[in-house]
């Protein structure tokens, strides 16, 4: 089966500039997250969909990030305005509803330079 | 809380060497743990998952209730093994995979 996709896989934008980034789950795939990955720590959630529904958005900084699952397959993670500790890789997630999290796959990421 | 913690943030040994990389979590209830291994530019990809008490890649992980921990081990260590590994807690309630901060292997030829 094809794997979860990201794009764009790198971005440099300015500090205050918007960044959108964007993924592509597993087909069927009804849970997707997106995760915050900054160099030295582990992956941080920031968002997750069950479908288009969010279900947990407790540490998104919602005064800048916001994401969008339209139609509860492909998603859209926004930063608007970016700061230089927005610098990090994002990853997306997608497993099966009601499985165990060994149908969990990540993208390879989009890694975001904020300069 | 839910917590994972991962207190080694590089770990060298040389070839051949016994490797145990330590994962202690903190959870209520009966917790489901894995590890994660990444290599350089490579996707975070699923290493094993302590239900399935399998050993993949010579790794191995015994979930030990008693002292919160999942540390992952291997008798001898080759220098593929060099990655970033990471413990993950999943919690049954929220669906949410929490992961530690990653412990990063080096195998020393």
């Amino acid at each position: 089966e094809a794997g979860v996709a990201q794009s764009p896989r790198y971005k440099i934008i300015e500090k205050r500039q918007s960044v959108a980034f964007w993924c592509n789950p597993i087909s069927g795939h009804a849970t997707l997250y997106w995760y915050q990955q900054i160099l030295g720590q582990g992956p941080k959630l920031l968002i997750q969909f069950q479908n288009n529904g969010v279900v947990d958005d407790s540490q998104l900084p919602k005064d800048r990030f916001s994401a969008e699952r339209l139609k509860g397959v492909d998603s859209t993670l926004k930063i608007q305005p970016a700061k230089l500790e927005d610098s990090a890789v994002y990853l997306c997630a997608s497993s099966s509803a009601g499985r165990p999290p060994y149908g969990y796959t990540f993208g390879s990421g989009t890694r975001l330079t904020v300069v | 809380a839910q917590r994972v913690t991962q207190p080694e943030k590089l770990l060298s040994v040389f070839k051949g060497a016994p490797v145990e990389l330590k994962c202690n979590y903190s959870y209520s209830g009966s917790p489901e743990l894995f590890w994660y291994v990444q290599y350089s530019r490579q996707r975070l990809q699923l290493l094993l998952r302590h239900i399935s008490r399998e050993s993949i890649k010579g790794f191995t992980a015994d979930l030990n209730k008693g002292e919160t921990s999942f540390h992952l081990k291997k008798p001898f260590a080759q220098e593929e093994d060099s990655a970033m590994y990471y413990c993950a807690l999943h919690s049954s309630n929220t669906g949410k995979l929490i992961f530690g901060q990653g412990t990063t292997l080096q195998v020393k030829p």
